[in-house]
């Protein structure tokens, strides 16, 4: 089972850039989460997702945006890359509220 | 809002002893509440969880008891190895919606040596 998968795993971007990360997970999961971690800081969430079609905004949504056109896929989007995005960005998937996440394993994403 | 607060790190011991790694949290509902452990270069795996005041998770000899009295998630193991190494984040699922969405604590950094 390959679980959720992220790509890419290493990005740098210069300021101004934009990029897609890209989420695919095969468990027919309808909640789907980005989060991004910053050291010391724990994670906070950018967007969720809880079904094809249904989106919405998490924490710290600005900069950001996101689509859901298919049960498996949860691409991120950046249109205009800044500094403060700089940091580790983790999709998860759930079946249903209040069951745990499982959770790719990131992309490391640097603006300079 | 609802809130996770942990200890902070790095807590560092020696392989065979007792780890504790506080956890509090702040709702105004009954939220449920998860340990997950992050190795080195990896994303985030579930270690345990708890649904309801008393329940205890537990997992790869990792304990928790969720206290309402205490609003409290304290994770426990008795013997720890070298291969425990790793940050630890409590997280609650937030008590005003339904969603899934998770709250996450700022995570623990524990280091064990031989």
């Amino acid at each position: 089972n390959a679980g959720v998968t992220q790509t890419p795993k290493f990005r740098i971007l210069k300021i101004g850039q934009s990029m897609t990360l890209q989420c695919t997970q095969d468990m027919n999961h309808n909640y789907m989460y980005w989060y991004r971690q910053d050291p010391g800081m724990g994670l906070k969430l950018i967007y969720y997702s809880v079904g094809a079609g249904i989106t919405d905004k998490g924490e710290v949504p600005n900069g950001y945006n996101v689509s859901r056109s298919t049960t498996e896929d949860f691409p991120l989007r950046l249109e205009l890359a800044a500094p403060s995005q700089t940091s580790v960005y983790f999709c998860a998937s759930s079946p249903r509220g209040d069951y745990g996440y499982t959770f790719g394993s990131g992309t490391r994403l640097t603006v300079v | 809002g609802d809130s996770v607060t942990q200890m902070e790190g790095p807590v560092t011991l020696s392989e065979e002893a007792f780890l504790t790694i506080n956890c509090t949290y702040t709702a105004t509902g009954y939220p449920s509440l998860f340990w997950y452990v992050q190795y080195p270069g990896e994303g985030l795996q579930l270690l345990l969880k708890a649904t309801k005041a008393d329940d205890k998770g537990s997992n790869k000899g990792f304990e928790a008891t969720y206290r309402k009295e205490t609003t409290s998630f304290h994770l426990e193991k008795g013997s720890v190895q070298v291969s425990d190494s790793a940050v630890y984040f409590c997280a609650l699922s937030l008590t005003t919606d339904s969603w899934g969405k998770l709250q996450f604590g700022a995570g623990t950094q524990v280091v064990v040596t031989p």
